[in-house]
């Protein structure tokens, strides 16, 4: 079985300033890494995605996540954050090769102090 | 192309009662996926079915939960005989393919209160 774990459940941080957050996985099989955003009341949106190559990984809205086998970390980063970067932010694993078959973290909420 | 579409947003049914909560894929995808957020937590998978079939339903709880995703019409999560655990916001998502490396495309969800 797959897990994700997202240590920090909140993250304040002021506008224009970076932000980092973490993810770590376990997994007896290879496999894929996403990150998605949850505004209020809406649903998941895609932000990036980790399959082979590359181990840094770029998204929408500036975001950027680098998958660290050794570690077995995919964290998320942005170098200057915005208001409208407020929401909850997943983590989540399929395994490679499976299907659609996703398990998410707990969610980190990223909140931008003006 | 709409996105996939769930209704109705908000549901509120008293306990003992039925929910049905509908899901319409973005056109041309047949593979449908259910999902529930309890408060506090993150997303648990319940159930993945194609056209007419449950692929994995792994995730559902053994009573009174069914889903069936129809040759014509959207896909339905039923819930018989609510309890107050019910309470959560349920999202589908959909995609082209079953292929776990395509992006899945998540509904706004329906937020189910039992009282």
């Amino acid at each position: 079985a797959q897990s994700v774990t997202q240590l920090d459940s909140q993250v304040p941080v002021f506008e224009e300033a970076p932000v980092e957050l973490r993810c770590n996985y376990s997994s007896s099989v290879s496999v894929y890494l996403f990150w998605y955003v949850q505004y209020p009341n809406q649903g998941l949106q895609l932000l990036l995605k980790y399959l082979s190559g590359s181990t840094l990984v770029k998204g929408i809205n500036g975001f950027e996540a680098e998958f660290n086998k050794s570690q077995t970390s995919f964290h998320l980063r942005k170098p200057s954050v915005h208001i409208s970067d407020t929401a909850e932010y997943f983590c989540a694993v399929t395994i490679s090769g499976g299907y659609q078959k996703v398990t998410f973290g707990t969610g980190t909420k990223l909140q931008v102090i003006p | 192309n709409a996105g996939v579409m769930q209704n109705p947003r908000h549901l509120v049914r008293r306990r003992g009662q039925e929910a049905r909560l509908r899901c319409s894929p973005m056109k041309g995808h047949s593979h449908v996926y259910w999902y529930r957020q309890l408060p506090e937590e993150g997303l648990k998978f319940m159930v993945y079915l194609q056209k007419e079939n449950i692929i994995d339903e792994s995730g559902m709880p053994k009573e009174r939960f069914s889903a069936e995703f129809p040759k014509e019409g959207p896909s339905i999560l039923r819930i018989q005989q609510v309890v107050r655990g019910d309470s959560a916001a349920y999202f589908c998502a959909s995609s082209p393919t079953r292929a776990g490396d395509t992006e899945a495309f998540f509904g706004q969800g329906t937020r189910l209160t039992v009282v």
